[in-house]
């Protein structure tokens, strides 16, 4: 079975800090690396997204890194907000194949 | 443009009974899909529709059953439920198979006792 592997569970960090969640792959074949973010009550949302022809893709105040060679991405919240307070999912996207990870809870202190 | 709508929102079942999930997207996505959130287990995908006509199963198929009535609207049945099925479910929409971004609904969750 093809995996996703997502950490941690869940995420304390205090305004203004950074928040790194990270996931690891495991089938080459993956060719598309999209985070979602969800809100409690709501259905997830694409928050950004990377291929693997490059290492670094920065969208405001979300980064991702990608690490080909070690199978690895990460998502990175610089100044992270109250109201980045949600569950993030990584998930990894191949030919017919669409894995999400099993998520984070991030909780951002005022 | 109310993207991707789910009804219900709540739902209780007792073991046994049977009821549809209903899905809908406005946005003439090619691809439909359904899913359920499990605490831990993340998205697991348990049908889909890569177009109109055509349905495939996921990873956890089993117990449920889809049709896909037109190109807007995908259901998902569960023919008797059991309390392993409760969960929330998402049905989500994309472009075309290939399409990078889903598009999700609001969810319904559902509670077998």
């Amino acid at each position: 079975q093809q995996q996703v592997k997502q950490s941690p569970q869940s995420l304390i960090v205090q305004k203004g800090g950074i928040s790194i969640i990270n996931c690891a792959y495991e089938n080459t074949a993956f060719d598309y690396f999209p985070w979602y973010q969800q809100f409690p009550g709501k259905g997830p949302a694409l928050l950004i997204a990377i291929r693997p022809d490059v290492s670094e893709k920065k969208e405001g105040r979300f980064t991702i890194s990608f690490n080909k060679s070690a199978k690895q991405f990460s998502l990175h919240i610089m100044d992270s907000q109250p109201g980045d307070s949600a569950t993030y999912f990584c998930a990894a996207m191949g030919t017919y194949k669409y894995i999400f990870g099993t998520g984070t809870r991030l909780k951002v202190l005022a | 443009n109310a993207g991707v709508t789910q009804t219900p929102k709540f739902q209780v079942l007792k073991t046994g009974q049977s009821m549809t999930l209903q899905c809908a997207q406005d946005m003439n996505h090619n691809s439909m899909y359904w899913y359920r959130q499990d605490p831990g287990m993340g998205l697991r995908l348990i049908y889909y529709s890569a177009s109109e006509g055509t349905t495939d199963k996921g990873e956890v198929p089993n117990g449920y059953n889809v049709s896909r009535l037109n190109k807007r609207e995908f259901s998902l049945r569960l023919e008797s439920a059991a309390p392993s099925q409760t969960s929330v479910y998402f049905c989500a929409s994309s472009e075309m198979w290939s399409q990078e971004t889903q598009y999700f609904g609001p969810g319904t969750r559902l509670l077998v006792l």
